[in-house]
């Protein structure tokens, strides 16, 4: 009965690959986000997709792309991937009404590691 | 643009100590407050919230109360427990479902 999951939960991979992240939430929220976590815990939103349709779309590389095929769904894919990707990335989900706006559910996270 | 600041570095108490962390905001109307907590390993989870001037937001023991006057939101539990050991974020909703984010406090409860 996961809210938000998100494989996979742990990720190694070499410098210039491409690679995905899939986000799934059950909560029936309408948003979805990425945001990124470095080594500082310092938390930093890179998308938002309200009802599939990209709402937030911070200063984020172009070799980063979110794709939303359904509300229930956002994957992140990375495409050459670079040492500074490190991080751990979080998928979160929201209702537009209902909860009070800022009210985020998240994911257990992905660790990546670029080496 | 609207923002939180929080008290720099790691707090280390004994566990019963009293467990302030401090918050201030930066923000144009009235923004909506959070605190979430971060548990070892684990995603962010809400941990209370507050909508307007003078509200307290309390769960698990923690409150915190939205302070117009002082721009503040500060977490506190008067006696904490190891299990509280976890990264405190404060947070300000600043429109359109966004958050944003302080850098967050991790707090370390020794037995």
């Amino acid at each position: 009965d996961t809210a938000v999951s998100q494989t996979p939960k742990y990720l190694v991979t070499q410098m210039g690959n491409d690679k995905s992240i899939k986000c799934e939430q059950n909560l029936g929220h309408d948003t979805m986000y990425w945001y990124k976590q470095d080594s500082k815990k310092f938390l930093k939103i890179m998308f938002s997709y309200n009802n599939k349709e990209l709402i937030i779309n911070e200063t984020v590389p172009n070799r980063f792309s979110p794709k939303s095929p359904d509300k229930a769904h956002l994957n992140l894919h990375i495409n050459s991937l670079e040492l500074g990707d490190s991080a751990v990335y979080f998928c979160a989900s929201s209702q537009a009404t209902g909860d009070l706006p800022g009210t985020q559910y998240f994911g257990p996270g992905t660790r990546l590691l670029v080496l | 643009g609207d923002s939180v600041t929080q008290m720099e570095g790691p707090v280390t108490l004994s566990e019963e100590a009293f467990l302030t962390i401090n918050c201030t905001y930066t923000a144009t109307g009235y923004p909506s407050l959070f605190w979430y907590v971060q548990y070892p390993g684990e995603g962010l989870q809400l941990l209370l919230k507050a909508t307007k001037a003078d509200d307290k937001g309390s769960n698990k023991g923690f409150e915190a109360t939205y302070r117009k006057e002082t721009t503040s939101f500060h977490l506190e539990k008067g006696s904490v427990q190891v299990s509280d050991s976890a990264v405190y974020f404060c947070a300000i909703h600043y429109g359109n479902n966004r958050l944003a984010f302080g850098k967050g406090n991790q707090v370390v409860v020794i037995p």
